[in-house]
């Protein structure tokens, strides 16, 4: 137990499909992240909110909507995705919100395959 | 912004033996270093950290050093066992932005 949940843990979808990945932290945190994990390369920063506010969004695609409706949770909207988008999409909390990017708890992970 | 290297990217030893995964990097403005293990189907687990203001720190068999000057932070597994197989990663935060290393990929052989 991480203590940052995870739903579903592995997800397959078309290319025209609509999905929404879940995530709520358990740890009293005030920071949220969404991280991508491609084989064979470093983690890639997706998303940050801070207290429910986003507070970077590392040049993203829009077909990856984020949303957080409060500290605890945590959400990645999915839309008109492309095979390359298929990867691990890891969820994270830290507890300091005025310097993000502090200890990160990640979760297990959502395995996304796009056909 | 700040750049993290990591070597080896894999790393295979004999059980009972050490490991040794080292990372570099760009910003001297780095001034935390964690370090996760991720095991097959799993997320990262933070494992160890250090700060700047520490050269070196330990838990039972892992150890963590941090040399300023020359940019580089290292990983120290003693006494390997085969739960120790997983992937590794850095990390150094700067100016509120963590950036990792590739990763690690450590077999320890039984």
């Amino acid at each position: 137990e991480t203590g940052v949940t995870q739903t579903p843990r592995h997800l397959v979808m078309g290319m025209t499909n609509k999905k929404s990945l879940k995530c709520e932290q358990h740890l009293g945190h005030n920071a949220m992240y969404w991280y991508k994990q491609s084989a064979k390369k470093p983690l890639e920063l997706m998303f940050v909110y801070s207290l429910e506010e986003r507070v970077e969004n590392n040049s993203v695609p829009s077909r990856f909507s984020p949303e957080c409706p409060n500290s605890s949770h945590l959400f990645l909207h999915l839309h008109t995705l492309q095979p390359e988008d298929s990867a691990l999409y890891l969820c994270a909390s830290s507890q300091d919100a005025d310097r993000i990017g502090g200890t990160i708890y990640f979760g297990e992970g959502s395995w996304l395959t796009v056909v | 912004g700040e750049n993290v290297e990591q070597h080896p990217s894999t790393l295979s030893v004999q059980e009972g033996d050490s490991a040794v995964i080292k990372c570099t990097y760009s910003d001297s403005a780095s001034n935390y270093f964690p370090w996760y293990k991720q095991e097959l189907g799993k997320g990262p687990q933070l494992i160890i950290d250090i700060r700047s203001n520490v050269g070196e720190k330990k838990d039972q068999r892992i150890a963590v050093t941090l040399n300023k000057t020359a940019k580089h932070f290292s990983l120290h597994i003693t006494e390997t066992q085969p739960e120790d197989s997983a992937v590794y990663f850095c990390a150094a935060l700067a100016r509120n932005d963590m950036r990792f290393g590739a990763g690690t990929r450590l077999t320890v052989k039984p």
